[in-house]
């Protein structure tokens, strides 16, 4: 079965400094990763895809995240912090049956940005 | 070209009522999934359907939850004589094939069961 861990539920960075939000993941096939954000009241908006092909996905807002094999991890960075990325983030893996396809989710990290 | 429709946004139900949840896939879109956010919680898979079909339901509690995607029309998410225990967010999503592809999700319900 397919699984998720986010490390740190809370993280708080300073404006300008390097976010580093952590995903680790458990599938038993090779998996599809992605990193979701959710603004407050909002829904999901997908930040980036992993699907197999570039170990480094750049997505948008300047986010970025590297598939590691051996580190079994697909932790999300950006250079610098903006105010407007405070937020709350989820890595997924997706699950395929072979009929169905569904996301499993970590439990979300929120990220503060400090001035 | 619009997104992910869900209605309504809030919903507030007494306990033993009936709610109902709507969801509008993108245009193009002909499968459906259905997550529940918890409170300080991740989303949890309920139920995905394409049109007519319910394809897996592993995710939807045994009693009192209903989906269904009819030819014509939005997805429905029913949930029958609500406990407080349901308050949450539900979330839709859709995407355009069945593989391993992203979900696109809509803004959400949010039930409130008093």
């Amino acid at each position: 079965a397919q699984s998720v861990t986010q490390l740190g539920s809370h993280v708080s960075v300073s404006e300008g400094a390097l976010v580093l939000l952590r995903c680790n993941y458990s599938s038993s096939v090779p998996p599809y990763l992605f990193w979701y954000v959710q603004y407050p009241n909002q829904g999901l908006q997908l930040l980036l895809k992993y699907t197999s092909a570039a170990t480094l996905v750049k997505g948008i807002n300047g986010f970025e995240a590297e598939f590691k094999k051996s580190e079994t991890s697909f932790h999300l960075t950006k250079p610098s912090a903006h105010m407007s990325d405070a937020a709350e983030y989820f890595c997924a893996v997706s699950t395929f049956t072979g009929t169905a396809s569904k996301l499993t989710f970590g439990t979300g990290t929120r990220l503060q940005v400090t001035l | 070209n619009a997104g992910v429709m869900q209605n309504p946004r809030h919903l507030v139900r007494r306990r033993g009522q009936e709610a109902r949840l709507r969801c509008s896939p993108m245009k193009g879109h002909s499968h459906v999934y259905w997550y529940r956010q918890l409170p300080e919680e991740g989303l949890k898979f309920m139920v995905y359907l394409q049109k007519e079909n319910i394809i897996d339901e592993s995710g939807m509690p045994k009693e009192r939850f209903s989906a269904e995607f009819p030819k014509e029309g939005p997805s429905i998410l029913r949930i029958q004589q609500v406990v407080r225990g349901d308050s949450a967010a539900y979330f839709c999503a859709s995407s355009p094939g069945q593989g391993r592809g992203e979900q696109y999700f809509g803004p959400g319900t949010r039930l409130t069961v008093t």
